[in-house]
């Protein structure tokens, strides 16, 4: 069935250095994509979302890019903070116009080392 | 202002009891969701509701569980005969018109079904 994945289940990173966090989506008419993330014990925090009439969008330290050729979201994190640790999970609109369920991927978790 | 909140925060139940968990959706938003975690997993979709449209069920493991939203705010989900493969946190959130604009998640109701 459809589904969102994520390429990389874990990723470690210096602290100061830039993070890239992949996603694959299935959905090719998945118009709305979503950044979450959720810190052990919390629910899931909103970082950022991107329509499918863009390709980049940026906020503070963090921007998403997506390519829909390839059906391929990232999201990167500038000068990585220990603060940035946590899981990541990447979600789309599965029923664009339609249905508004987010189906969200199994996670990358992010950890920040000094 | 006040996020959505979730309670209780933490609920033990004996396999075969009946459960509920409550939302209290951010004020103004239209759209509630209901989405099951287990541990180190993604989120799993539940039940959506918005405004007084028919609620989006697809997401329901089977007919023991069931959602309620009354008034248009406050939901509760019933976990009936609850089984040990119950346990995970249950998360709620809510948005102010659905897809298109960010979904605002509570703490969640961690579940632990004895």
């Amino acid at each position: 069935g459809e589904s969102v994945g994520l390429h990389l289940p874990t990723l470690s990173v210096q602290e100061g250095d830039n993070s890239i966090i992949n996603c694959a989506y299935s959905n090719s008419a998945s118009d709305y994509f979503i950044w979450y993330k959720q810190e052990s014990g919390k629910g899931p925090q909103f970082i950022i979302d991107i329509r499918s009439n863009m390709d980049k969008r940026q906020g503070q330290r963090v921007t998403v890019l997506l390519n829909k050729t390839v059906k391929h979201l990232s999201l990167q994190i500038a000068a990585t903070q220990p603060g940035d640790s946590a899981v990541y999970f990447c979600a789309e609109n599965l029923k664009p116009g339609n249905t508004d369920k987010l189906i969200f991927g199994t996670g990358t978790r992010l950890q920040v080392f000094p | 202002g006040a996020g959505v909140s979730q309670s209780p925060s933490n609920k033990v139940t004996e396999k075969g009891k009946d459960v509920e968990l409550r939302c209290d959706p951010i004020s103004g938003h239209t759209a509630l969701y209901w989405y099951r975690q287990s541990l180190g997993q993604g989120l799993e979709f539940l039940i959506y509701f918005q405004g007084n449209s028919a609620p989006d069920k697809s997401g329901l493991p089977s007919d023991r569980f069931s959602a309620e939203r009354t008034g248009g705010s406050v939901s509760t989900l019933t976990i009936q005969r609850t089984q040990q493969e119950d346990s995970a946190v249950y998360l709620c959130a809510s948005s102010s018109q659905g897809i298109g604009s960010p979904l605002h998640f509570g703490n969640g109701t961690r579940l632990t079904v004895t």
